[in-house]
């Protein structure tokens, strides 16, 4: 089945710091990726849509300058928290689509998630 | 009204009995409709999908989907205690392809 490499897997940064997360699609290719974030006891919200070769399209509410968004290639997206403060320490995960393995060849297909990190911001 | 509502739980079910995990939504036009599992400090787990009305089932699992309704089920036969997780449903909402996530149900399998 499909699979999504995230990392690192949890991280511990000072305020004020910018951190970095990468997510991989690892055995397929994936032009559209997703960010979410889950706070405790929460559901997961989605940040941003991440397109390959273009611009990231942001949920509402969503800073586009605090989180950065490249999605530089058709296996590797990344999500930047800069200038980072503890209201960000939050569990971050992505997504992907493989339209191949699910055999839809559209929007309907699932999405497989990443492993996650868990950025705690002190 | 949430897009997507899930009864938060805890939901008990001893070993071996059927677990019922309930979800409903608002976007009358949704088109497909999926159902993961989390882990306590993990990221979800595809379970199942759905996009016709009707039943579907693989293995111990079978998604319920009734769209006059808006409703969509997940049920769990044999529970076993490694069942015991939170259950997401997640609807494709709007005509855009994102997900929009539910709270998620607790499921305790008991011994």
């Amino acid at each position: 089945g499909a699979v999504v490499s995230q990392h690192p897997s949890w991280v511990i940064c000072k305020s004020g710091t910018s951190v970095k997360i990468e997510c991989r699609s690892l055995d397929f290719q994936a032009t559209t990726m997703f960010w979410y974030r889950q706070f405790p006891k929460q559901s997961l919200m989605l940040m941003a849509t991440s397109n390959e070769g273009s611009k990231a399209t942001y949920e509402q509410g969503v800073e586009k300058d605090k989180f950065l968004i490249n999605h530089a290639s058709l296996t590797l997206s990344t999500l930047t928290v800069t200038s980072a403060h503890p209201e960000d320490s939050s569990f971050y995960i992505c997504s992907a689509r493989d339209f191949v393995a699910t055999g839809v060849s559209s929007d309907n297909s699932p999405l497989h998630f990443g492993n996650g990190t868990r950025l705690t911001v002190t | 009204q949430k897009e997507v509502e899930q009864n938060s739980g805890p939901l008990s079910v001893p070993e071996g009995a059927i677990a019922s995990l309930n979800c409903t939504y608002s976007d009358r036009g949704s088109q497909s409709f999926f159902w993961y599992r989390q882990y306590s400090g993990k990221s979800p787990e595809l379970i199942m999908f759905i996009y016709s009305n009707g039943d579907k089932e693989d293995g111990r699992f079978t998604a319920q989907l009734n769209k006059a309704s808006q409703y969509v089920s997940l049920l769990i036969r044999d529970s076993q205690p490694s069942d015991s997780a939170t259950y997401l449903c997640a609807v494709r909402t709007g005509g855009g392809n994102k997900l929009t996530f539910g709270t998620g149900t607790q499921l305790k399998v008991e011994l």
